[in-house]
């Protein structure tokens, strides 16, 4: 089985302050990992995502994830913190490759970001 | 990216009637679309698997004679949620993958169900 621990339900920084969201996952076999946004009344947003090769994944709106086996991580960070950024977001893990598999989410972590 | 669309993305109705909710794929092919519920400021729970042509998986304890999934199309499912009752209000999620992909999902906009 597989899940996702998110530290932190409520994180709030300073904006231009550094973002650390994170993520631990439990997987018996590889796992490919996502982060997620929801804005309110939203569909979820694909930040980024693990799958092979490169650990350090690049996302969209200045994002990035380091995956680390060793330590089961899968922490979203963001150098500068913009008001736009606050939301909702979900890590996410899953098993399989080459077909649409079930995602598990963690339980999320709102980010506020203040003046 | 690949886009998925729900519709209604708001709907009221009265206890004891029934609501579709549909998800689409615009530009690919989806054998298989997952439907969530997400209940307020909480994570996402996976309440079904919706395979084209064949029945659904529920989860455990999901009630597949309240929540009836269809997938008649590769580009279509929906979601019908039978004899509404005040708890079922909730906001209603789908995703998709594409076939050949690397398991990433897209997701629709949601559907808030309220059930009066």
């Amino acid at each position: 089985a597989q899940s996702v621990t998110q530290l932190g339900s409520h994180v709030s920084v300073s904006e231009g302050a550094l973002v650390l969201l994170r993520c631990n996952y439990s997987s018996s076999v590889p796992p490919y990992l996502f982060w997620y946004v929801q804005y309110p009344n939203q569909g979820l947003q694909l930040l980024l995502k693990y799958t092979t090769g490169a650990t350090l994944v690049k996302g969209i709106n200045g994002f990035e994830a380091e995956f680390k086996k060793s330590e089961t991580s899968f922490h979203l960070t963001k150098p500068s913190a913009h008001m736009s950024d606050a939301a909702e977001y979900f890590c996410a893990v899953s098993k399989k490759t080459g077909t649409a598999s079930k995602l598990t989410f963690g339980t999320g972590t709102r980010l506020q970001v203040t003046l | 990216g690949a886009v998925v669309s729900q519709h209604p993305s708001r709907v009221i109705c009265k206890s004891g009637t029934s609501v579709k909710i549909e998800c689409r794929s615009l530009d690919f092919q989806a054998t298989t679309m997952f439907w969530y519920r997400q209940f307020p400021k909480q994570s996402l729970m996976l309440m079904a698997t919706s395979n084209e042509g064949s029945k659904a998986t529920y989860e455990q304890g999901v009630e597949k004679d309240k929540f009836l999934i269809n997938h008649a199309s590769l580009t279509l499912s929906t979601l019908t949620v039978t004899s509404a009752h005040p708890e079922d209000s909730s906001f209603y999620i789908c995703s998709a993958g594409a076939a050949g992909g690397t398991g990433e999902l897209f997701f629709g906009e949601g559907s808030r169900l309220t059930v009066l």
